[in-house]
C-alpha cells in the first residue's frame, strides 16, 4: 500500500523567512506522480506543483521550489521569503494507478504553516 | 465558472436521514473523484469515475454510501441513514482524460450529522 508521511504537523515562522516542508513516500509503482496542495482557511485544496517519477530535476517557480530525491523517497517543498498569505495547511500527495486509466491520490497528514507578520 | 463546484456548501442533518451531495466538474474533464476529509482520518479517497465507465468504488466506507454520474458530467454522492461518524468535509475533484493528470478540487461540502 502506498503511504505518504509529513512528519511536521505545524511550522511557525516570521514573515520573510524560508519554510521547508518535508514529505516522505512509499510506493511499489515504478511510475508515479507527486503533488503538493495548499489548503487555506477557506478550505479549498489548491494545486501547487506536480512531479513525475522520471524527472528528478528540481525547479523553482516564483517563491516555490521543490527537491525530489528518488533515492530517499522524499519530495520536499520550500517557500522562499514567506508571506502571511502563505499561512495554510500544505498536503503532499502520491498518485496510485487504478486498473483503469485513473489515479487516486494518497495524502499525507498535512503540515500547518503559520506565517506571522 | 471555470472551477469545480459543489453544493450545498454546508449541510446539517439528523442521524438516520439520507443526504445528497452534488459535484459539477470542470467542463471537459472526464475524470471525477470524491474524497472525504475528517479530523480522525485525514483525506481519504472514496470513489472514482472516468467518463461513462463503471466507477471504482473501492474507497467507499460502507454500503450506505453510493454515487452516480449522469451523462459523464455531474455527480451525486448519496449517504443513506447517516451516522455521526459521517460528519466530514466531502471534496470533489476532476481531472483530464489521462489518468496521471492533476486533480482539481472543489470547495467541498461540510456535512454535520447530529
Amino acid at each position: 500500500a502506498q503511504k505518504v508521511t509529513q512528519a511536521q504537523t505545524e511550522i511557525s515562522v516570521v514573515e520573510k523567512e524560508d519554510v521547508t516542508l518535508d514529505c516522505v513516500y512509499e510506493t511499489r509503482d515504478t511510475t508515479y506522480y507527486l503533488f503538493w496542495y495548499k489548503q487555506p482557511p477557506s478550505g479549498e485544496l489548491v494545486f501547487l506543483i506536480r512531479r513525475n517519477s522520471f524527472d528528478e530535476q528540481n525547479e523553482i517557480s516564483g517563491r516555490y521550489s521543490w527537491n525530489f530525491q528518488k533515492s530517499t523517497s522524499s519530495f520536499n517543498f520550500t517557500i522562499t521569503a514567506s508571506q502571511v498569505v502563505d499561512s495554510a495547511v500544505y498536503f503532499c500527495a502520491l498518485s496510485e494507478k487504478f486498473e483503469a486509466a485513473g489515479y487516486k491520490l494518497t495524502f499525507g497528514g498535512g503540515t500547518r504553516v503559520l506565517v506571522k507578520p | 465558472g471555470a472551477g469545480v463546484s459543489q453544493s450545498p456548501s454546508n449541510k446539517v442533518t439528523e442521524k438516520g436521514k439520507d443526504v445528497e451531495l452534488r459535484c459539477d466538474p470542470i467542463s471537459g474533464h472526464t475524470a471525477l473523484y470524491w474524497y472525504r476529509q475528517s479530523l480522525g482520518q485525514g483525506l481519504e479517497f472514496l470513489i472514482y469515475f472516468q467518463g461513462n465507465s463503471a466507477p471504482d468504488k473501492s474507497g467507499l466506507p460502507s454500503d450506505r454510501f453510493s454515487a452516480e454520474r449522469t451523462g459523464g458530467s455531474v455527480s451525486t454522492l448519496t449517504i443513506q441513514r447517516t451516522q455521526q461518524e459521517d460528519s466530514a468535509v466531502y471534496l470533489c475533484a476532476s481531472g483530464g482524460r489521462e489518468g496521471y493528470e492533476t486533480q482539481y478540487f472543489g470547495p467541498g461540502t461540510r456535512l454535520l450529522v447530529l
